[in-house]
């Protein structure tokens, strides 16, 4: 019983192109995130999301964009892409007040 | 900026041989400090959370540690399983979680 899952788990894909990644947690928790750790393995929060706030971080680009349909599910969608959105991307999920995150498989996404 | 610094970047050890992770992080703000566990084309795996200087939680050979601007993580006889890349992360206001660059631990059998 995966708790927090992905997909897909690899997308190859052209520049300029249009993509989403979908997430979801079975785990009850209120918030959800995304993550995008690079090819140096650096993990940097690009969302934060609970049913009442998203909290962007400000250096993500506004072709990213996350969209919730319900509690259990964050999606990611990605417009125009570019090179350097190649990465792994990680979706997590945590329950307010206990703060532990836990993380999803990675979706890998390579931009040519 | 809120920083999370890990040294070393890579650690080579022997099978059995103890040593110790060091994370550093800024003081102002801070939330909670984490341990994950990382492995190849995975996704980070919880360890531990400290919250206030002084406190301590273990589990199996490791144990986690928090002092006013560092936390350590220290491995006791590690075996080859315990192989793997390992994050610290400092959570702030607004959810805001900063991950280190990990530390890298290769045991050799």
């Amino acid at each position: 019983d995966t708790a927090v899952s992905q997909t897909p788990k690899y997308l190859v894909t052209q520049m300029g192109n249009d993509k989403s990644i979908k997430c979801e947690q079975n785990l009850g928790h209120d918030t959800m995130y995304w993550y995008k750790q690079d090819s140096k393995k650096f993990l940097k929060i690009m969302f934060s999301y609970n049913n009442k706030e998203l909290i962007i971080n400000e250096t993500v680009p506004n072709r990213f964009s996350p969209k919730s349909p319900d509690k259990a599910h964050l999606n990611l969608h990605i417009n125009s892409l570019e090179l350097g959105d190649s990465a792994v991307y990680f979706c997590a999920s945590s329950q307010p007040k206990v703060e532990t995150q836990y993380f999803g498989p990675g979706t890998r996404l390579l931009v040519l | 900026e809120d920083q999370v610094t890990q040294s070393p970047e890579a650690l080579r050890l022997q099978e059995g041989e103890s040593s110790s992770l060091n994370c550093s992080y800024t003081v102002s703000g801070l939330r909670g400090l984490f341990w994950y566990r990382q492995d190849p084309g995975k996704g980070p795996e919880f360890l531990f959370t400290l919250y206030s200087a002084g406190e301590e939680k273990e589990k199996e050979r490791l144990k986690a540690t928090l002092t006013k601007k560092e936390s350590f993580l220290h491995i006791t006889a590690p075996k080859p399983e315990d192989s793997a890349t390992y994050l610290c992360a400092g959570r702030y206001n607004n959810n805001d979680m900063r991950f280190g660059a990990g530390t890298r631990l290769t045991v050799k059998p």
